[in-house]
Order: structure tokens, then C-alpha cells, then sequence
């Protein structure tokens, strides 16, 4: 049985690029979750996806999409990036069988924009 | 303010010593409890969750949650070198979770 992994590990971006970042879900996982956090403070929840479906959404704006593939990978997009998105970006699957879903999580992109 | 406090840290204790971790929250809606362990860059791992009010148990670990005061804790006995890391809490509802902003903890030999 594979982790959750992510790709790339380490990202350095402009201001007002664009960027992409991926996870691949644990075996068998169905549901992703996407969250930031910066130095210092607590991963804080940008969106989840179920079933190719954005499930869920926290305090994040337009410019923060998403995608989830058939095979339950997934895409964090992110444009105009400012520096406040400074971050590391952790990608989590559960299965969405029960009403408690472990999350597992991935070892974070870690994006610096100057 | 933020729905989940937790207390800051950092802490520094001697091999073998207790340790107790702690959050208050301010939503009700919340129906887990959990507690992830993060190593210096690695993901969140999950220690324990908790459900009801009460306390858990695993190994060296119990959990305790006090729904009525909005309260939760974990207790580590025999800290080890190897728990040294950053313990965050963190509370689910509708599968979204939201977290502390953690405790560094560092235990000496």
C-alpha cells in the first residue's frame, strides 16, 4: 500500500505567477483535502474533493481551484500568487466510507513566492 | 478569534518526565477530536482521535476530551528523545478539519 505523495517538494515562484501543485491519494482513497500552513501555525483547510467533485470549501479565494482525477489524484492551482502564499501545502486522503475519515497525509510542497 | 486555541509552547522537558498538551475550542458542531504528531518537514501524522467525551488510551498516550468545557488534552508518560516534535490538535465536522497551530516539544536526554 503506497502513501499519499506529492509533487513538487520544493517550489520558488514570483509574484503574480501561477502555479500547480499534485498529489497522488493512498491506495483505495477517494476523498483529498488540500490545506495550507504557514510557518508557525496549523495546516488551514483550502478545499476537498470527492469523486472528481469539490466537496467542500474553507476561507480561501477564486484564485485557489482544484481538480481530482478518475484515479483520485489531485491538483492544487493557485494564481497571482502573493507573498502571503508562502507555504507549506499538504494534500490529505481518507476514504469517505464512515462518518470519521482518517486523513493521511503527504510530506507537503513547500512554495516560496518573492 | 480563532475557533481552536492551543496552547503555544515551546516545551522542554527531561527524559521520562509527563507531558500534557492542551486546546480549547469554540464550536459545538465539532464531533472528533484528534491529535497528529509533525515532524520537522514531514506531514501531520495521526496519534489518536476521540469521539466522546472521556479519555483514551494508547501505550503512552491517552487522549482526553471535555465536551461540556470545550476541552481537550493529551497526556504523553515516559517522554522519549523521539517524541520531540510538533504536536498539533486538531477537531472534524463534516469531514473539514481544523487545527491548532501546535506545540513544539522537545525532550531532553
Amino acid at each position: 500500500e503506497t502513501g499519499v505523495t506529492q509533487s513538487p517538494t520544493h517550489l520558488i515562484k514570483t509574484r503574480g505567477q501561477q502555479v500547480t501543485l499534485r498529489c497522488s491519494s493512498q491506495s483505495g482513497h477517494n476523498t483529498v483535502s488540500w490545506y495550507q500552513q504557514a510557518l508557525g501555525q496549523g495546516p488551514q483547510f483550502i478545499f476537498q474533493y470527492y469523486r472528481e467533485e469539490e466537496n467542500g470549501r474553507g476561507n480561501f479565494p477564486p484564485r485557489f481551484s482544484g481538480l481530482q482525477f478518475p484515479n483520485y489524484s489531485s491538483e492544487l492551482n493557485v494564481n497571482a500568487l502573493e507573498l502571503d502564499d508562502s507555504a507549506l501545502y499538504l494534500c490529505a486522503s481518507s476514504m469517505r466510507a464512515s462518518s470519521y475519515n482518517e486523513q493521511f497525509f503527504g510530506p507537503g510542497t513547500r512554495l516560496t513566492v518573492l | 478569534q480563532k475557533e481552536v486555541e492551543q496552547d503555544p509552547g515551546p516545551l522542554s522537558v527531561p527524559e521520562g518526565a509527563i507531558v500534557s498538551l492542551n486546546c480549547t475550542y469554540s464550536n459545538s458542531a465539532f464531533q472528533y477530536f484528534m491529535w497528529y504528531r509533525q515532524y520537522s518537514r514531514k506531514g501531520p501524522e495521526l496519534l489518536m482521535y476521540t469521539y466522546s467525551s472521556g479519555n483514551k488510551e494508547d501505550g503512552r498516550f491517552t487522549a482526553q476530551v471535555d465536551k461540556s468545557s470545550k476541552y481537550i488534552s493529551l497526556f504523553i508518560r515516559d517522554s522519549q528523545p523521539s517524541d520531540s516534535a510538533t504536536y498539533l490538535c486538531a477537531m472534524s465536522n463534516a469531514g473539514k478539519s481544523t487545527f491548532g497551530d501546535g506545540t513544539t516539544l522537545t525532550v531532553k536526554p
